[in-house]
């Protein structure tokens, strides 16, 4: 089976402070995804990426940057971590659109 | 960004009770639609990928269907089990864009 880790799966952290969320994939897929998720709101794009050292903004890249030296590991990094982004972040790998998405199980971040 | 909507966003059904819920999309420049199942503390599954107008899909007791000039997509379930509960989400993808936009959701308890 594809799997889809995040290395965190509660993750408190306080307001200013750089973060790392990480996500590896084992199946050699090209596509990987970062999104997050709020009450009331769909999952929304914040990165993604088609290729190693290749990126793209999604919907929400404010305050996210992103990276991916591997093919692998696709991370998402909260510069200077604010209130606001507190949220559910969910990473996604993808070989190809017919076969839908593997997601990882999700970090909850609070930002405090 | 696109417009998603799923619809209703909660539903409370009895065990056996057979159920249905309708993401809606837009009806131009269809490109291809998924279906995913969300458990709590799970990672959301796949369930569907439907990409041809009329598509219908079938795994188990859930099925869906498909409408791209009309711009919905039904989910049914069949003889709802208390392993159905789960949030059940729909992403579209149209063909002049390169990321799927995802719906809020359905909320479904499935009451023993």
């Amino acid at each position: 089976d594809v799997k889809v880790t995040q290395s965190s799966r509660y993750l408190v952290k306080r307001t200013g402070e750089k973060v790392f969320l990480e996500c590896v994939q084992d199946m050699d897929h090209e596509n990987m995804f970062w999104y997050r998720q709020d009450p009331g709101l769909g999952l929304r794009l914040i990165y993604f990426s088609y290729d190693v050292k290749m990126k793209e903004k999604g919907d929400i890249p404010e305050g996210y940057s992103v990276s991916r030296e591997k093919k692998e590991r696709f991370s998402l990094i909260l510069e200077s971590a604010s209130t606001n982004q507190t949220s559910m972040y969910l990473c996604a790998s993808s070989s190809d659109v017919w076969y839908g998405y593997t997601f990882g199980s999700g970090t909850r971040l609070t930002v405090v | 960004i696109l417009n998603v909507e799923q619809s209703p966003q909660s539903l409370h059904v009895q065990e056996g009770d057979s159920t249905n819920f309708t993401c809606s999309f837009p009806s131009s420049n269809f490109y291809a639609l998924h279906w995913y199942r969300w458990e709590t503390a799970k990672s959301p599954e796949a369930l569907f990928v439907m990409t041809l107008n009329g598509d219908e899909k079938k795994k188990g007791r859930i099925s869906a269907t498909l409408n791209t000039k009309e711009g919905y997509s039904y989910l049914y379930i069949k003889g709802s089990q208390p392993e159905d509960s789960a949030t059940y989400l729909c992403a579209f993808r149209s063909n002049t864009g390169n990321q799927f936009y995802f719906g809020t959701g359905t909320s479904l308890t499935v009451i023993p």
